[in-house]
C-alpha cells in the first residue's frame, strides 16, 4: 500500500498569506495525485487532479505541483473560506488518502 | 447539475448487514465509474470500493474485502454497497463519489461527492 504523509498536520496563517501544503508518497505515484478540501459537516471537494490540474470551478489561487513522491498544494492568497482540512489522494496503485492538513486562522 | 444522494444508513448490530444506495442525476451515469469513501469519526478519508461505468470491474479496499459488494443498475442510475459482517470500525459516514480517470491510469480521482449517509455499528 502506498502511504501518503501530509505536512504540517496543522498550519496557522492569516487571510491574505500564502499557504504551502506538502504530501509525500512512500513510493512513486507518477503524477496521479489529487487534492481535496473538506469543511466541517461537508463532503470533500476536488481541487486539483493529476498533480497540477485545477478541477472545474476552482479558483486560480489554488495550484498544485510535483511528481514522483513529492507534491505541493499552494494557495497564493488565503481567503476566509479557505480555512479547512486538505487531503491528498493517490490513484497510481489502488487508492489511498493522506491523513490531512488542517489550515486554521491565526 | 450533478447530484449524488445516498441513503440506507442507520444503526446495525455487530455482525449485521446493511445496503447503501446512491441515486445519481445530472450526468450520463453509465459512462462514469462510481465509488464509496468513508470517514471514521474525527478521522481522515478511506476509500472503500469502486466500480467501472459498465459494472464489469470492481475494486475493494483491504479493510473491507470479502465483506462488502459494490454493484450498480445503469437503468436506474443507482449504485449500491452491500455490507455484511459489520464491525464497530465500520462506523462512519459513507460518501458516494463519481470516479474519473482523466484519460489515463487505472484507478480514480473523485470529482463529485454526495453528502453522505451515516452507518453506526453498535450493540
Amino acid at each position: 500500500e502506498i502511504v501518503l504523509t501530509q505536512s504540517p498536520a496543522t498550519l496557522s496563517l492569516s487571510p491574505g498569506e500564502r499557504a504551502t501544503l506538502s504530501c509525500r508518497a512512500s513510493q512513486s505515484v507518477s503524477s496521479y495525485l489529487a487534492w481535496y478540501q473538506q469543511k466541517p459537516g461537508q463532503a470533500p471537494r476536488l481541487l486539483i487532479y493529476d498533480s497540477s490540474n485545477r478541477a472545474t470551478g476552482i479558483p486560480a489561487r489554488f495550484s498544485g505541483s510535483g511528481s514522483g513522491t513529492d507534491f505541493t498544494l499552494t494557495i497564493s492568497s488565503l481567503e476566509p473560506e479557505d480555512f479547512a482540512v486538505y487531503y491528498c489522494q493517490q490513484r497510481s496503485n489502488w487508492i489511498t488518502f493522506g491523513q490531512g492538513t488542517r489550515l486554521e486562522i491565526k | 447539475e450533478v447530484q449524488l444522494l445516498e441513503s440506507g444508513g442507520g444503526l446495525v448490530q455487530p455482525g449485521g448487514s446493511l445496503r447503501l444506495s446512491c441515486a445519481a442525476s445530472g450526468f450520463t451515469f453509465s459512462t462514469y465509474a462510481m465509488a464509496w469513501v468513508r470517514q471514521a469519526p474525527g478521522k481522515g478519508l478511506e476509500w472503500v470500493s469502486a466500480i467501472s461505468g459498465s459494472g464489469s470491474t470492481t475494486y475493494y479496499g483491504d479493510s473491507v474485502k470479502g465483506r462488502i459488494t459494490i454493484s450498480r443498475d445503469n437503468s436506474k442510475n443507482l449504485v449500491y454497497l452491500q455490507m455484511n459482517s459489520l464491525r464497530g470500525e465500520d462506523t462512519a459516514p459513507y460518501y458516494c463519489a463519481r470516479g474519473r480517470l482523466y484519460g489515463s491510469g487505472t484507478y480514480y480521482s473523485f470529482d463529485k461527492w454526495g453528502q453522505g449517509t451515516m452507518v453506526t455499528v453498535s450493540s
